[in-house]
């Protein structure tokens, strides 16, 4: 399998704190990607990255804030947390953008009360 | 309406039947077309592309409808191992060629 890490793995925080996740990759892929997973719902993109201090928005950014430093992390951060952030969180790679070949970590189960 | 559509389902098939479901999609100009499979409270992972030509790959076949604006997935033979959700994904200049997913297809193969 790809190495891709998520950590953690489960987390609970309450309304109003910081929250930072983060995914980390073995396989030097250019792409990384934040989803998050609720029913009902796709999967729906957070934040992307395409290299080093390249980073753009995607379809529900609103509320969180990505970085990338270095081509192997890539972190999610929610500024301040609130209950519609729970929310079971994926960070992906791909070798080409919008290739479909998304390789998935585990996933981050994040509940916030 | 949704820009991807899936039938949540569940799909309860028996054992050895073949089933087959569809996922819609509404922006005429998609250029790529993914099935994924999620096992229960684990990470998607890629089943198959899809082309124009269709793809099959052992029990799996995926078509491809573009004047309809539907994949398909049909699996034959199927395996309680089968058992899962299916995701499909699409891509479009619009979406700056990132994936637009639908929410999923359940499927449960019964002994």
């Amino acid at each position: 399998d790809a190495g891709i890490t998520q950590s953690p793995r489960h987390k609970v925080t309450e309304t109003g704190t910081p929250v930072t996740l983060r995914c980390h990759q073995t396989e030097n892929h250019r792409y990384m990607y934040w989803y998050r997973q609720d029913p009902g719902h796709g999967l729906r993109l957070i934040h992307y990255s395409y290299g080093v201090k390249d980073t753009d928005k995607g379809e529900v950014s609103d509320g969180y804030s990505v970085s990338r430093s270095k081509t192997e992390d890539f972190l999610l951060t929610l500024e301040s947390a609130t209950s519609s952030q729970t929310s079971v969180y994926f960070c992906a790679i791909s070798v080409e953008q919008g290739a479909g070949k998304n390789t998935f970590g585990s996933g981050t189960r994040l509940t916030v009360v | 309406r949704k820009e991807v559509e899936q039938d949540p389902g569940p799909f309860n098939v028996p054992e050895g039947a073949t089933v087959a479901f569809n996922c819609t999609y509404s922006n005429s100009a998609s250029q790529s077309f993914f099935w994924y499979r999620q096992d229960c409270r684990k990470e998607p992972k890629l089943l198959m592309s899809v082309y124009s030509s269709g793809n099959e790959d052992g029990r799996f076949t995926a078509q491809l409808n573009r004047a309809s604006q539907y994949i398909s997935l049909l699996i034959r033979d199927s395996k309680l191992s089968d058992s899962a959700t299916y995701l499909c994904a699409v891509s479009t200049m619009d979406s700056n060629y990132q994936l637009i997913w639908g929410a999923g297809t359940k499927l449960i193969i019964k002994p």
